[in-house]
């Protein structure tokens, strides 16, 4: 099976803009989480999808939103971009199992967004 | 809330020697854990988990760990370091719907 993958891969943006990254989750994943990496923050969750439903919310402001399609594809958006966004954007998928979304996520292999 | 405190930012140890990779965690319900590593500009490949059953749980790449629910700990050991452990750590205990990842530990294997 193929893995999760991310695009693009790097995105250099300046600061006001905003920007799309997309990631494709393993077939048959329903669920698709996005994350923050930063040095000094380290991993941070961002949102989970299910079934093209936002099912949690982790502490990020509004600019940042995502939305699932039906083919589980999920997309981030970050508006109005700020220097602080500059982070590695990792997306994760799991597959199906019980209710509560406590399954293993296999993780794509990033996005890295550089704000100047 | 879930919470994860990984001990010691950076570790070394010489290749060959015992890695041992400190986790603790905070859960008001029963935990599912896991380790993840992450090589350079690469997102993150899981290690273990444990769910339930068997407190000794064994990983890929010789890792192992046990769930000790009275140390509230899920330490990470492999008896014998090799020059590809070299690379970040992380311990992480999941929620619903999202995984709290602690702060990551940077494994340096010495020659």
């Amino acid at each position: 099976k193929a893995g999760v993958t991310q695009t693009p891969r790097y995105l250099i943006k300046t600061r006001g803009q905003q920007v799309t990254l997309s990631c494709s989750p393993i077939s048959g994943h329903r669920s698709v989480s996005w994350y923050q990496q930063t040095p000094g923050q380290g991993l941070q969750f961002l949102f989970e999808y299910f079934s093209e439903t936002q099912r949690n919310k982790g502490n990020f402001p509004g600019r940042f939103s995502g939305r699932q399609f039906s083919n589980s594809r999920s997309e981030m958006n970050v508006s109005t971009l700020e220097l602080g966004d500059s982070a590695l954007y990792l997306c994760a998928s799991s597959p199906p199992g019980i209710a509560g979304g406590q399954d293993t996520q296999y993780f794509g292999p990033g996005t890295r967004l550089t704000v100047l | 809330a879930q919470s994860v405190t990984q001990l010691g930012s950076h570790v070394s140890v010489s290749e060959g020697a015992l890695v041992l990779l400190r986790c603790n965690y905070s859960s008001s319900v029963p935990p599912y854990l896991f380790w993840y590593v992450q090589y350079p500009n690469q997102g993150l490949q899981l290690l273990l988990k444990y769910t339930t059953g068997a407190t000794l749980v064994k990983g890929i790449n010789g890792f192992e760990a046990e769930f000790k629910k009275s140390e509230t700990s899920f330490h990470l050991t492999k008896p014998s370091a090799h020059m590809s452990d070299a690379a970040e750590y992380f311990c992480a205990v999941s929620e619903i719907g999202k995984i709290i990842f602690g702060k990551g530990t940077r494994l340096h294997i010495l020659p």
